[in-house]
């Protein structure tokens, strides 16, 4: 049963370049939540998505910054002509139903890709 | 103002200490409230879950809230150095769609020396 699986797990990119972060829910989950965790700084909200439809974008930077969730496939969150401050570590979680993460359930976060910018 | 503050730490307690935790936050609608533990490079895991004022036990981990307060704490007794990680609090207004979006803390390292 495998948990909530992001790739890849280590992310190098010039600046400028394209950023494709992907990640596959546990298995029968629909939604999916997308967070930023900079250096000593906690996990920032970026984006919630149900498949195909995206629910609350407010955490997400207005420009170069996009997430899908297709109907089949994994979440994508894509970051365009990427930035030296974009470098962090990018969460996705995944539940099955809209309550969330705020349920008393087995924690659902990947492991995480660390994007840096170089 | 941040919404959820809470002390970074580094914290450095000797085994089988009782460590203590803490975050204070300022949004009222804050309904729900986890604490995650994150090692080293890897994703966080949900520890403990509250939604009422109180304390709720599981284990060596206790939980208080006090919604009064805005205040909210963890406690691990007979701390073990397997508990080496950071500590993150979050919290959510609750659920169904915008609302049930996690606002974290920083997070507090806590290493627990043998």
């Amino acid at each position: 049963n495998a948990g909530v699986m992001q790739n890849p797990r280590h992310l190098v990119r010039r600046r400028g370049q394209e950023a494709r972060l992907r990640c596959s829910p546990m298995k029968g989950h629909s939604h999916v939540y997308w967070y930023r965790q900079l250096p000593e700084e906690g996990l920032k909200f970026m984006v919630y998505l149900q498949k195909e439809n995206i629910i609350d974008e407010s955490g997400m930077p207005k420009e170069r910054f996009s997430a899908e969730f297709p109907k089949e496939g994994p979440s994508i969150l894509r970051i365009q002509q990427v930035v030296r401050g974009d470098s962090a570590a990018y969460f996705c979680a995944s539940s099955p139903t809209d309550r969330g993460l705020s349920m008393n359930t087995e924690a659902f976060f990947g492991q995480g890709t660390r994007l840096t910018v170089v | 103002q941040k919404e959820v503050e809470q002390d970074p730490g580094p914290l450095s307690v000797p085994e089988g200490a009782i460590v203590s935790l803490n975050c204070t936050y300022s949004n009222s609608a804050f309904q729900y409230f986890m604490w995650y533990r994150q090692y080293s490079r890897k994703g966080p895991e949900l520890l403990m879950y509250t939604y009422s004022s109180g304390n709720k036990e599981d284990g060596r981990f206790t939980a208080q809230v006090d919604k009064s307060s805005k205040y909210i704490s963890l406690f691990i007794r007979d701390s073990q150095p397997s508990d080496s990680a950071t500590y993150l609090c979050a919290m959510s207004a609750g659920y169904g769609g915008a609302t049930n979006k996690l606002i974290f803390g920083t997070g507090t390292l806590l290493a627990v020396q043998p």
